[in-house]
């Protein structure tokens, strides 16, 4: 069965100061995976995905993840990080079943 | 333009009522899901159907049903509303895949969501 642990419930990061969101997964074959956010009250917005090919993937607000494939991780960085990032962020892992299995989310918390 | 909407937005009920959330999705795409968003901010799917077909349906009580009565439309019917059913609900979409490498079908494709149907039950 597919699974995704994000070790980090929250993390508090000062603005400007960059920001590392961990994830790992469990999966039999060859992951698709992606990351979402979460503002407080939304709905969820894709961050960028990872299908195949380059293993570092650029997506929107700045963002990029690296897949790992002898760590199954998936971790999601951002080199300086806006008051306006502060929500939960969530890693998911997909496959040919279009199930979507979701970690528990890392809630972002930005200091001024 | 919303790609993939749901109504209502809040929902407030008194326990063993039936209600019915509704989603609709404009992006053509050909697999619609629902998901259920806890207290704790997990995310788990529930159900999900591809051109009006049920293709997952995890372990959910039988009080929720889904309804499909076209590709653009995903309905939640519950069922004698209970405590435990006070969650967000999420309605996405899929579009039915790529071709990959090879010619292989990428079924996986990325799911849009809706802004959520906040549910509390009293």
């Amino acid at each position: 069965a597919q699974s995704v642990t994000q070790p980090d419930i929250h993390i508090t990061v000062s603005e400007g100061a960059s920001l590392e969101l961990r994830c790992n997964y469990s999966y039999g074959a060859t992951p698709y995976l992606f990351w979402y956010v979460q503002s407080p009250g939304q709905g969820l917005q894709l961050l960028l995905k990872y299908f195949s090919g380059d293993t570092l993937v650029q997506g929107i607000k700045g963002f990029e993840a690296e897949f790992k494939r002898s760590q199954s991780s998936f971790n999601l960085r951002k080199p300086s990080v806006h008051w306006s990032d502060a929500a939960e962020y969530f890693c998911a892992v997909g496959g040919i079943d279009y199930k979507l299995s979701f970690g528990a989310g890392t809630t972002v918390t930005v200091r001024a | 333009d919303t790609a993939v909407s749901q109504t209502p937005k809040y929902l407030v009920t008194q326990m063993g009522n039936d209600k019915s959330i509704k989603c609709e999705q404009n992006l053509g795409h050909d697999t619609m899901y629902w998901y259920k968003q806890d207290s704790k901010k997990f995310l788990k799917i529930m159900f999900s159907y591809n051109n009006k077909e049920l293709i997952i349906n995890e372990t959910v009580p039988n009080r929720f049903s889904p309804k499909s009565p076209d590709k653009a439309h995903l309905n939640l019917h519950i069922n004698s509303l209970e405590l435990g059913d006070s969650a967000v609900y999420f309605c996405a979409s899929s579009d039915d895949g790529r071709v990959g490498w090879r010619g292989r079908k990428i079924p996986q494709e990325t799911q849009y969501f809706g802004p959520g149907t906040r549910l509390l039950v009293l």
